[in-house]
């Protein structure tokens, strides 16, 4: 089954304590990025990455780090979490040749205390 | 830069009831125009899409009409059911050639509940 996995779903953290978000996927997709759902902005960009070593800055970069080691995994990493990384975070990819349509991942909840 | 706008939420329907949910976006060039729904507890899943002006999305009783000249893909479905209730984002993206140019920009999403 062709999806998109994220780990972990739920996450309460305090301020400072580095973590990571996992991101795979099964497509053999180019294309993954990360974005942020809040209330009233919809999803925002946070990084995306184009191939393997190929990593940019979306639209909210700020606190956030990246890197793509594999094709299929992409994990987001917050070096220094603070309250205003408290969201909805999404994981998503596609391939870059012959399709527009996106796969996103479950969701992670993070809550940063 | 590109920017999406939906209206104003949340919107409460009786079933059985008509639906329109306001998107209009800026963007250079000619962007493909999405709708995504994102059911409560799930991601995001691909409702329908159109890639060129004046073509037509349908999915599962939902319809939006590209429309260039007014910057716009309103979300329209005949007949709500309960089972609808979730949050729809209106989003764009640049595809062409059949190259993706990956992002998508999203408007804030529309809550919508439907009661029996």
């Amino acid at each position: 089954e062709a999806q998109v996995t994220q780990n972990p779903r739920y996450l309460i953290t305090v301020t400072g304590k580095k973590l990571t978000v996992t991101c795979s996927q099964n497509m053999n997709h180019e294309y993954m990025s990360w974005y942020r759902q809040d209330p009233g902005l919809g999803l925002r960009q946070i990084y995306y990455s184009m191939n393997v070593e190929v990593t940019d800055k979306g639209d909210v970069p700020e606190g956030y780090k990246v890197s793509r080691k594999e094709k299929r995994n992409f994990p987001l990493i917050l070096e220094s979490p603070s309250p205003n990384q408290t969201s909805l975070y999404f994981c998503a990819s596609t391939e870059l040749v012959g399709t527009d349509t996106q796969y996103f991942g479950p969701g992670t909840r993070l809550t940063v205390l | 830069g590109n920017s999406v706008t939906q209206m104003e939420g949340p919107v409460t329907l009786s079933e059985e009831a008509f639906l329109t949910i306001n998107c209009t976006y800026t963007a250079t060039g000619y962007p493909s125009l999405f709708w995504y729904v994102q059911y409560p507890g799930e991601g995001l899943q691909l409702l329908l899409k159109a890639t060129k002006a004046d073509d037509k999305g349908s999915n599962k009783g939902f319809e939006a009409t590209y429309r260039k000249e007014t910057t716009s893909f309103h979300l329209e479905k005949g007949s709500v059911q309960v089972s609808d209730s979730a949050v729809y984002f209106c989003a764009l993206s640049y595809f062409r050639g059949g190259t993706s140019y990956g992002k998508l920009t999203f408007g804030q999403g529309t809550i919508l509940t439907v009661h029996p």
